[in-house]
């Protein structure tokens, strides 16, 4: 069964504190890794999708790496607007049909004190 | 671009009470999808549309939930009767097609409490 475990549950940093946070995969033929960003009382927005081992994708603060086993969302001189919620999610070449689905992990709740 | 629209924001009702959400999804999408995310967890699929046919609908429990799409536009997410287990998010979310490099676009969420 594909499952996904995102790691720390929560992550306090001070503003310009770098860090990153950790997604482990299992999955039967990852067709693509997502990166979301949840803001309380808002839907997941779309931050990055990596398809193969060694690929990178940045955005402004935010680099997502992917590995074999695991992708990494590193976070460069955070600042408090980065507080949210980050959810890793995966999608196996395996559902059957034209299915969409995301298997989502549990998050990581990152807050970015001042 | 207008968003995802979800409505209502919150619903409380008791246990075995029907309740029903609206979703209208980007103009243009053809791909809606509807996910239940439990508190402290990750939003879980229930149903997927292609336009108003139904892509996936394994993980929902069929005995009590039910959805439609008619005319392949907005939608309609349905429990009857409801358990104290459904207090969740649910998340209605559309793509322009279901391919593995399209985004998601999320609406905002109805938050239901089952009492």
């Amino acid at each position: 069964e594909d499952q996904v475990t995102q790691s720390p549950e929560a992550l306090r940093l001070q503003e310009g504190e770098s860090s990153s946070l950790n997604c482990s995969y299992t999955v039967s033929g990852l067709r693509g890794l997502f990166w979301y960003r949840q803001d309380p009382g808002k839907g997941p927005e779309f931050l990055f999708t990596l398809y193969s081992a060694g690929e990178e994708k940045e955005k402004e603060r935010l680099k997502a790496t992917l590995t074999k086993k695991e992708s990494f969302l590193h976070i460069t001189a955070p600042k408090p607007e980065d507080s949210a919620t980050y959810l890793c999610a995966v999608q196996g070449a395996n559902y059957g049909g034209a299915t969409n689905k995301l298997i989502f992990g549990t998050g990581t709740l990152l807050a970015v004190q001042p | 671009e207008a968003g995802v629209a979800q409505s209502p924001r919150y619903k409380i009702i008791e246990k075995r009470q029907s309740v029903a959400f609206w979703c209208n999804p980007i103009s243009g999408h053809a791909t809606l999808y509807w996910y239940q995310q439990i508190l402290g967890q990750g939003p879980k699929l229930l149903i997927q549309f292609q336009n108003n046919g139904v892509v996936d609908d394994s993980q929902l429990p069929k005995d009590r939930f039910s959805a439609e799409r008619l005319k392949g536009v907005d939608s309609t997410l349905k429990i009857q009767p409801a358990k104290l287990e459904d207090s969740a998010v649910y998340l209605c979310a559309s793509s322009f097609r279901a391919a593995t490099n399209e985004k998601l676009f999320f609406g905002s969420g109805t938050q239901l409490s089952v009492l």
